[in-house]
């Protein structure tokens, strides 16, 4: 089965400290991952995926196939990073599985 | 061009009454989606569109829905005889197609409430 699974609701961390959002998915072919966010009153983005392996507003996150696991970092957490976030799956070029979501909470 | 739009933003209905939702995707975009979200979850795949054809279906999206996009621009999602599951966010995406379609931007959605 195709599955995203993101095992936190809710993650509150301080300003400054590090910040690990948690993604594992099952798929059986070569997966192609996203982490979208929604930030309060605006819509669903992008915020980057794994083919890129870029670094967007300080985040990163590596695909790791032998753990299933595709986790969202960043070393010093904002109070502007407070946001949604969904780790999704793209499967044969079309549509999107999405995690439930968990949300980031950085308090002063 | 101002994004994805969707139409209405909210609707409150009563049970058994029949809705319909429009979408209007970024121009050049000639792939459309229709997710539904509801509360505590992620957006759960509905249906796509590439151009005007509708490719595929989501076994979540029953016999009471139906979605069209008769010439490959707008897109309507309809639901008959609606009942209080269907309460949810109804929210449509769109995207280039092929090597470039990797990105699906988002429209603000449509907050459906069945009473």
């Amino acid at each position: 089965a195709q599955r995203v699974t993101q095992p936190e609701k809710l993650l509150s961390v301080f300003k400054g400290a590090p910040v690990e959002l948690k993604c594992n998915y099952s798929y059986s072919g070569s997966p192609e991952l996203f982490w979208y966010v929604q930030y309060s009153r605006q819509r669903l983005q992008l915020l980057l995926r794994h083919i890129s392996r870029e670094s967007i507003k300080g985040f990163t996150a590596d695909l790791n196939k032998g753990e299933t696991s595709f986790h969202l970092k960043k070393p010093f957490a904002q109070e502007e990073d407070s946001a949604m976030y969904y780790c999704a799956l793209r499967r044969a070029g079309t549509a999107l599985i999405f995690g439930k979501g968990t949300t980031l909470s950085v308090s002063s | 061009d101002t994004g994805v739009s969707q139409d209405p933003r909210h609707k409150i209905t009563k049970r058994g009454q029949n809705v319909t939702f429009r979408c209007d995707p970024i121009s050049e975009h000639n792939r459309l989606y229709w997710y539904r979200q509801t509360l505590g979850q992620g957006p759960e795949f509905l249906t796509y569109f590439q151009n005007e054809a509708q490719l595929e279906k989501s076994r979540l999206l029953s016999d009471r829905f139906s979605a069209e996009r008769p010439k490959g621009s707008f897109s309507t999602l309809e639901i008959q005889r609606t009942e209080q599951g269907d309460s949810a966010m109804y929210l449509c995406a769109s995207s280039l197609g092929g090597d470039r379609g990797y990105e699906q931007y988002f429209g603000p959605g449509t907050r459906l409430t069945v009473t």
